[in-house]
């Protein structure tokens, strides 16, 4: 069984339609993080969580909430989603923030 | 501000030795990180380094000079699975947290 999952891996949506990302892992790290990947623009970081009651802003926090519901859960929403936020979003883990290790991604296309 | 470059794209030949540079500015520094993406994959760790000097493990190699703010990855060796991108990534002294260059993308070739 894979260490880090992420549900759905693919998805289609509209603009305006509310959608979730979930991630789950069973490595058992306290850290976890939301990142968005463009072409040409690299990995950014969108929320990261260092504990159930610890959320912070990343580097491009606008248009997206998250929530950490267990310790193993980690949750992206788009409460109205735009075409820009078409894009690769990766869930990543570490202990202690240290090395990260990143879920298989998810690919989301806004129309 | 924090600023991380590498190039964007490289081609090397299968058998060959290629050396990836990532310059980075970043307010703090608290390690630095290659990571091997796969198109539509995942990212997985390769190396770290957070003292001056060459870390080797296997066909990799990283170096790092902190007074520089200078890294680079060497794959000797070259294998057509070596094809995929390669991210450099730095620490910040802060929180920990990762902050990415853009990835330089290598084909090998035969």
């Amino acid at each position: 069984d894979a260490d880090v999952t992420q549900t759905p891996r693919n998805r289609i949506t509209k603009t305006g339609k509310r959608i979730m990302l979930e991630c789950s892992q069973t490595k058992g790290h306290d850290r976890m993080y939301w990142y968005r990947q463009d072409p040409g623009l690299g990995l950014r970081l969108i929320y990261y969580s260092f504990d159930v009651k610890d959320i912070n802003k990343g580097e491009i926090s606008d248009g997206y909430s998250v929530s950490r519901q267990a310790q193993a859960k980690f949750s992206l929403s788009l409460e109205s989603a735009i075409p820009n936020q078409t894009a690769l979003y990766f869930c990543a883990t570490s202990e202690g923030g240290l090395y990260q290790f990143f879920g298989p991604g998810t690919r989301l296309t806004v129309l | 501000g924090q600023n991380i470059d590498q190039p964007t794209e490289m081609t090397a030949t299968e058998g060959a030795i290629v050396q990836i540079n990532c310059t980075y500015q970043t307010s703090g520094f608290n390690g630095l990180f290659w990571y091997q993406q796969h198109a539509g994959e995942a990212p997985t760790f390769l190396s770290y380094n957070v003292l001056d000097g060459l870390e080797e493990k296997g066909r990799f190699s990283s170096f790092l000079s902190r007074s520089k703010g200078y890294s680079y990855l060497l794959l000797k060796e070259l294998q057509m699975k070596d094809s995929a991108s390669y991210l450099c990534a730095v620490r910040d002294g802060s929180q920990g947290n990762l902050i990415f260059g853009k990835g330089t993308k290598l084909s090998v070739k035969p």
